[in-house]
């Protein structure tokens, strides 16, 4: 089982610029989360999706778009790059809900100029 | 809505010492409290949790303990090896919000040889 993979592992964008980063998961989990990871601070969660078809937005989702293709991939899409948007982002999902283990992908590191 | 502290940020310990990372939260009502280490270029992995039914719990050289009076817990590392070097995250559960698991802001974990 590969688990949680993410692409792609770097990506730098110019301002304005738009781009999606993939996620899929092989363990049949039905949740999904979206989390950004900047300098000094927790984890903060995008977006997530508890089964497929349904995504809700969570603590930190202006500027972002998600999709839940199907159960085993998530995808999130920035629209309109921002500076601000410069962050590490892990992909990530658990079997049932936020309780239970979450299993991270291996981050995307984006930079925007 | 659920604040999470986390203390130290870093902290450096000699190999076969302990370590203990201490994590405050807000919300009395959180009943679950995982703990997530991040080697470097990796995504967060899980290493122990504790639900509020029980006030210890180990896991061979890890042990967290919880004091919901107090609303603190604590990740102990008992016989610290190299390989224990990482960032370590505290997370507590959050029932109001849009993000329902709050992480702590992060501990470099140094062992010495």
């Amino acid at each position: 089982n590969a688990g949680v993979t993410q692409t792609p592992k770097f990506q730098v964008l110019k301002t304005g610029q738009s781009m999606t980063l993939q996620c899929a998961q092989d363990m049949n989990h039905n949740s999904m989360y979206w989390y950004r990871q900047d300098p000094g601070m927790g984890l903060r969660l995008i977006y997530y999706s508890a089964s497929e078809g349904t995504t809700d937005k969570g603590e930190v989702p202006n500027g972002y778009n998600v999709s839940r293709l199907n159960k085993r991939e998530f995808s999130l899409r920035l629209e309109s790059a921002a500076p601000s948007q410069t962050s590490v982002y892990f992909c990530a999902s658990s079997a049932g809900d936020y309780t239970d283990t979450q299993y991270f992908g291996p981050g995307t590191r984006l930079t925007v100029l | 809505g659920e604040n999470v502290e986390q203390h130290p940020s870093t902290l450096s310990v000699q190999e076969g010492d302990s370590a203990v990372i201490k994590c405050t939260y807000s919300d009395s009502a959180s009943n679950y409290f995982p703990w997530y280490k991040q080697e470097l270029g990796k995504g967060p992995q899980l290493i122990i949790d504790i639900r509020s039914n029980v006030g210890e719990k180990k896991d061979q050289r890890i042990a967290v303990t919880l004091n919901k009076t107090a609303k603190h817990f604590s990740l102990h590392i008992t016989e610290t090896q190299p390989e224990d070097s990482a960032v370590y995250f505290c997370a507590a559960e959050r029932i109001q919000g849009a993000q329902k698991l709050v992480f702590g802001q992060g501990t470099r974990l140094t062992i010495n040889p």
